[in-house]
């Protein structure tokens, strides 16, 4: 079974200082990997994605992250926030043997600080 | 323009009255699933159809039914809604078959039942 863990459900930075939103999985099998950003009101938008090659993903605004197998990681990071990146982050997983099926972590929300 | 809809958005009901909140797709996908989002709980797949006439559940079927009569449409039914189906739910879809299983989600639907 596939498991995401969030560290942290409340994250707060300034605007313009490192953005760091940690995401750990459990998978038995090579792992494919999604950020989402919910923006309040609205539903589900993806901001990158890993599933084989490069382990460094970009994605939209400015937003990336790394696949570290041996550490299980995906954590989400962005050298400068703004504040209109304000928002809520889910990290999640699937695999070939899923079907599809998306396992979500329980969220980070993210505040900016002008 | 390729999306997933859903409707309503927003429902207000009662325990008991039965409902149904529709889902539909314009990208000849295979594959859509139902999840609902809870606070610090993430998205939960709900049931999921790999196509037509094949539905199956997923992690917190119990009080939903699901059915994929069309490969565009993949209706929620609340048979009997208890207060604790109040939530927030995502439609989403993809292609089996794609290397990568990126779903794309609809833009919720917000249940509330009295």
């Amino acid at each position: 079974a596939q498991s995401v863990t969030q560290l942290g459900s409340h994250v707060s930075v300034s605007e313009g200082a490192l953005v760091l939103l940690r995401c750990n999985y459990s998978s038995s099998v090579p792992p494919y990997l999604f950020w989402y950003v919910q923006y309040p009101n609205q539903g589900l938008q993806l901001l990158l994605k890993y599933t084989t090659g490069a382990t460094l993903v970009k994605g939209i605004n400015g937003f990336e992250a790394e696949f570290k197998k041996s550490e299980t990681s995906f954590h989400l990071t962005k050298p400068s926030a703004h504040m209109s990146d304000a928002a809520e982050y889910f990290c999640a997983v699937s695999d070939k043997s899923s079907y599809g099926k998306l396992t979500f972590g329980q969220g980070t929300i993210l505040t900016v600080h002008p | 323009e390729a999306q997933v809809t859903q409707n309503p958005r927003y429902l207000i009901t009662v325990t008991g009255k039965k409902l149904t909140v529709t889902c539909s797709q314009n990208m000849n996908h295979e594959y859509m699933s139902w999840y609902r989002q809870d606070p610090g709980l993430g998205l939960r797949q709900i049931y999921y159809s790999m196509n037509v006439e094949v539905t199956d559940k997923g992690d917190v079927p119990e009080g939903y039914k699901v059915s994929r009569k069309e490969k565009r449409n993949f209706p929620l039914i609340l048979e009997s809604p208890s207060p604790n189906q109040t939530s927030l739910y995502f439609c989403a879809s993809s292609l089996v078959g794609d290397s990568s299983y990126e779903q794309y989600f609809g833009p919720g639907t917000r249940l509330t039942v009295t």
